[in-house]
């Protein structure tokens, strides 16, 4: 069975600065997905960041990027120049081709002023 | 594009009654997905329909049962409500353009509240 690993249950980084998330995974799968998911405080799941495992580039959308290391079952997440509205639960997620999707268990981000 | 919507917002119920709980899919979607999210911890997927077929099934009982319509909107239903069914529902709409294996992203609705008593 697949399982998705997040060691950190909480973080707090200052606005504007740098934060890395981290993720990992087990599985025996070579075609997956994997997905960052944020969770604000009015709970609805929103899409961060998409990864395909047969890509070797890392994924990046704006201020939030990926290290995808599919050898070391690796997929942080990287959120450049923070800002308030990134406050929210952060989800990790892997999903093979049934869609049957995996979620680790969150890391709750303060973005601080 | 009308995005995922789910009813109702909050639901209160009593040990061993029945609930439905709906959903929309997005527009264009064929595929929806529920997940259990209990307070503090990530979704565990329940099920997933695709063109009104279950196509996929998570470590859940068959009280958690659930339909698909032909406009691919969805009902989850629970039957004998217990304790520990008390959770954030929510449901996931993809497109599976490939066929029942396929993958691609799901996108969620803002989700419906159980809380049992």
């Amino acid at each position: 069975a697949q399982t998705v690993t997040q060691s950190q249950p909480e973080m707090s980084v200052q606005e504007a600065e740098t934060v890395t998330l981290s993720c990992t995974y087990d599985t025996s799968e070579n075609n997956y997905y994997l997905f960052w998911y944020k969770q604000p405080p009015s709970r609805q799941m929103i899409l961060v960041i998409r990864q395909e495992a047969y890509k070797q580039q890392n994924a990046t959308e704006n201020r939030f990027s990926v290290n995808f290391q599919k050898a070391a079952k690796s997929f942080s997440l990287k959120i450049s120049d923070s800002q308030l509205g990134d406050t929210a639960m952060y989800f990790c997620a892997f999903m093979k081709s049934n869609n049957d999707m995996r979620f680790g268990a969150g890391t709750r981000l303060t973005v601080k002023p | 594009e009308t995005g995922v919507t789910q009813s109702p917002t909050h639901l209160i119920k009593t040990r061993g009654q029945q609930v439905t709980l709906r959903c929309s899919s997005q527009s264009g979607h064929n595929t929806v997905s529920w997940y259990q999210q209990a307070l503090g911890q990530g979704p565990q997927f329940i099920f997933q329909y695709y063109r009104e077929e279950e196509n996929g099934r998570g470590n859940f009982p068959p009280r958690f049962s659930g339909l698909q319509f032909p406009n691919y909107s969805s009902e989850l239903n629970v039957n004998a409500l217990e304790l520990d069914d008390s959770a954030l529902y929510l449901c996931a709409s993809s497109l599976l353009a490939g066929g029942a294996d396929g993958a691609d992203t799901q996108y969620f609705g803002p989700g419906t509240r159980l809380t049992v008593l």
